[in-house]
């Protein structure tokens, strides 16, 4: 079954520290994975997709297949970081699969 | 890229009653998805819209419950039929993706059935 996880719904970290969002996903074939940020009343919009590799707003993340993951990460976290994070994953039909998200707060 | 007009932004609807949501964008497009984004649970894809063919529905969601025109490559509607408090949620309207874009939301219609 091609599924996308995110196991916290919540992350909490402190101005500074490193960030690591986790999403696992499941998918018989060769998917092309997404992250989507959802800023305070502010529509979902694209983070960064794993083909393009580049690095946006500090954040990147790793297409890992051996261990089908996807994990955001920021070495440092800044509070405008704060908003809901969705890992998606695109199949052959150009059709998203989301997780559930996960809520990222950057405390002062 | 794509802007996205959706609405309403919100409503509060009796049960029994229909709601159509309407989606705009500024630009000619060959495929709108309508998600559907239950109260903590993740979006849920419910049918792709083409212009000129009838809608494509994902497992669980049906035309008549979610009826959905496509009149013209900018436009598009979504209907919730017969509304119950479990169709509370937030609905969205989406462009895109294809192999080189990403896609672009509306800014979402949350739906309060009462």
């Amino acid at each position: 079954a091609q599924r996308v996880t995110q196991p916290e719904k919540l992350l909490s970290v402190f101005k500074g520290a490193p960030v690591e969002l986790k999403c696992n996903y499941s998918y018989s074939g060769s998917p092309e994975l997404f992250w989507y940020v959802q800023y305070s009343r502010q529509r979902l919009q694209l983070l960064l997709r794993h083909i393009s590799r580049e690095s946006i707003k500090g954040f990147t993340a790793d297409l890992n297949k051996g261990e089908t993951s996807f994990h955001l990460k920021k070495p440092f976290a800044q509070e405008e970081d704060s908003a809901m994070y969705y890992c998606a994953l695109m199949g052959g039909t150009y059709k998203y699969i989301f997780g559930t998200g996960t809520r990222l707060k950057v405390l002062a | 890229s794509a802007v996205i007009s959706q609405k309403p932004s919100r409503d509060i609807c009796q049960r029994g009653t229909s709601l159509t949501i309407q989606c705009q964008v500024d630009s000619q497009v060959t495929m709108m998805f309508w998600y559907r984004q239950q109260p903590g649970q993740s979006l849920t894809l419910i049918a792709t819209a083409n212009q000129g063919s009838e809608a494509t529905y994902e497992s669980g969601f049906v035309i008549d419950k979610f009826p959905i025109s496509r009149p013209n490559l900018t436009f598009s509607t979504l209907t919730v039929s017969n509304m119950s408090p479990e169709d509370s949620s937030i609905y969205l309207c989406s462009v895109g993706p294809d192999r080189n874009t990403e896609a672009f939301f509306g800014q979402g219609t949350r739906l309060t059935v009462v």
